[in-house]
């Protein structure tokens, strides 16, 4: 079935360093690859996202490339800022079949917790 | 403004009670969902719905239940069948074409004791 991983967290970094999270899945067919953000105590919020091979994902100063031939869609931002700080989740979402008709599940990561140091 | 709305935000309850969390999205969403996280791990899907009227059991259903009567609902009861109810309960709601993308209300964090 589809799976999705993320690197171990959590990931500590100071003000205007570079981040990246990597993000590698196994999926059936073309799915799309999205990246949800968490604060605390507060649900999930669509980061960006990429339906297709070759797509770049931007946002926020976040960015994320599908590559189709390495199965990832790494997360990256230039320089991260203290209000970065939050759990991110990479997620899949393959199209399944269930009595004749279609739906979107999505397939999570364990999410990375960012932490960002003044 | 279009969003999803999970009431209420904090609830307690005693062992054996069952207990209803509300669900309500205002974006014409066709499927509405319900995750349960626990502390340091991802999302987990209890259940689904495609459409009103009807709904599939996700990876975790067992000690919950569900209804759709409406569009614009999907309540989630957690009956005193679950072993271990006190959790964060997230739910969401998508169109049923395009890419799929959901969209999360602010949760629900249930504790029993």
């Amino acid at each position: 079935g589809d799976s999705v991983t993320q690197m171990e967290g959590p990931v500590t970094l100071s003000e205007e360093a570079f981040l990246t999270i990597n993000c590698t899945y196994t999926a059936t067919g073309y799915p799309s690859l999205f990246w949800y953000v968490q604060y605390p105590g507060e649900g999930l919020q669509l980061l960006l996202k990429a339906t297709k091979a070759d797509d770049k994902g931007s946002n926020k100063g976040f960015e994320a490339t599908y590559r189709k031939e390495t199965t990832s869609f790494h997360l990256e931002k230039g320089s991260v800022q203290v209000s970065d700080s939050a759990v991110y989740f990479c997620a899949l979402s393959g199209a399944d079949l269930a009595g004749g008709t279609s739906y979107g599940k999505l397939t999570f990561g364990q999410g990375t917790i960012l932490t960002v140091h003044p | 403004d279009g969003g999803i709305t999970q009431s209420p935000k904090y609830l307690f309850r005693k062992e054996g009670q069952n207990v209803t969390l509300s669900c309500e999205q205002n974006l014409n969403h066709d499927a509405m969902y319900w995750y349960r996280q626990d502390p340091g791990q991802g999302l987990r899907l209890i259940y689904y719905s495609q459409i009103v009227n009807d709904f599939q059991k996700g990876d975790i259903a067992e000690g919950y239940s569900v209804s759709r009567e409406k569009k614009e609902s999907f309540p989630l009861t957690v009956t005193s069948a679950q072993k271990n109810p006190t959790a964060f309960y997230l739910c969401a709601s998508s169109f049923r074409t395009g890419t799929y993308e959901q969209y999360f209300g602010p949760g629900t964090r249930l504790t029993v004791t």
